[in-house]
């Protein structure tokens, strides 16, 4: 059974930092692009970031572009996503989510972890 | 960027209705569209992918269609357990971009 665990949220100041993980089992890790996609309260979905196999090529949206940095450890089964100079517009549910082998879609999604930027 | 825009952004409508929700592209993506449900509290659910490709373990009842710029996502007949927000997402490239969603309400 796939699963994928994020961890890491929490409550940090404008201007900080805070790095998310994604713990991933039940599937050959290293054979699927992994992606985030996060969702502020009460609002759409937005994607974040995408990293490929072996995290050689990665992919930002623009509201996050050198802000962000997504990596993963395959070794662990892990994703990550460093996140600094947070801004209020970045509070939003942060999902995990596999894509699938098949096309750039997800077909496999974490619970989700909170962020909230606040002073 | 590739920009999705759904219509409508709500429906209200009653079990046993048939639903029909939009999603049109900014540019030709064929067919690499996929279909999303979210209720509240809980993740997106994979429903279609493809256009048109029902996700193992997704009721027949979900059915896509379209290509090109213009899809759409029908619900044959409405449950209560469909009531729900959808979301289409472009997978045409890797900048992924999602609709603004369309929220299936109970007249």
């Amino acid at each position: 059974e796939v699963q994928l665990l994020e961890s890491g949220g929490g409550l940090v100041q404008p201007g900080g930092s805070l790095r998310l993980s994604c713990a991933a089992s039940g599937f050959t890790f290293d054979s699927y692009v992994m992606s985030w996609v996060r969702q502020a309260p009460g609002k759409g979905l937005e994607w974040v970031s995408t990293v490929t196999f072996s995290g050689g090529n990665t992919y930002y949206a623009d509201s996050v572009k050198g802000r962000f940095t997504i990596s993963r450890d395959n070794s662990k089964n892990t994703l990550y996503l460093q996140m600094n100079s947070l801004r209020a517009e970045d509070t939003a549910v942060y999902f995990c989510a596999k894509e699938s082998g098949s096309g750039l879609h997800f077909d496999y999604w974490g619970q989700g972890t909170l962020v909230t930027v606040s002073s | 960027d590739i920009q999705m825009t759904q219509s409508p952004s709500s429906v209200s409508a009653s079990v046993g209705d048939r639903v029909t929700i939009t999603c049109r592209a900014s540019q030709d993506i064929s067919n690499w569209l996929a279909w999303y449900q979210q209720k509240p509290g809980n993740p997106p659910k994979l429903l279609i992918y493809a256009a048109s490709t029902l996700q193992s373990g997704v009721p027949s009842k979900f059915s896509g269609s379209g290509s090109g710029t213009d899809f759409t996502l029908t619900i044959s007949s409405l449950q209560a357990e469909d009531f729900a927000t959808y979301y289409c997402q472009q997978a045409n490239s890797f900048s992924r971009t999602f609709g603004q969603g369309t929220k299936v309400e109970i007249k």
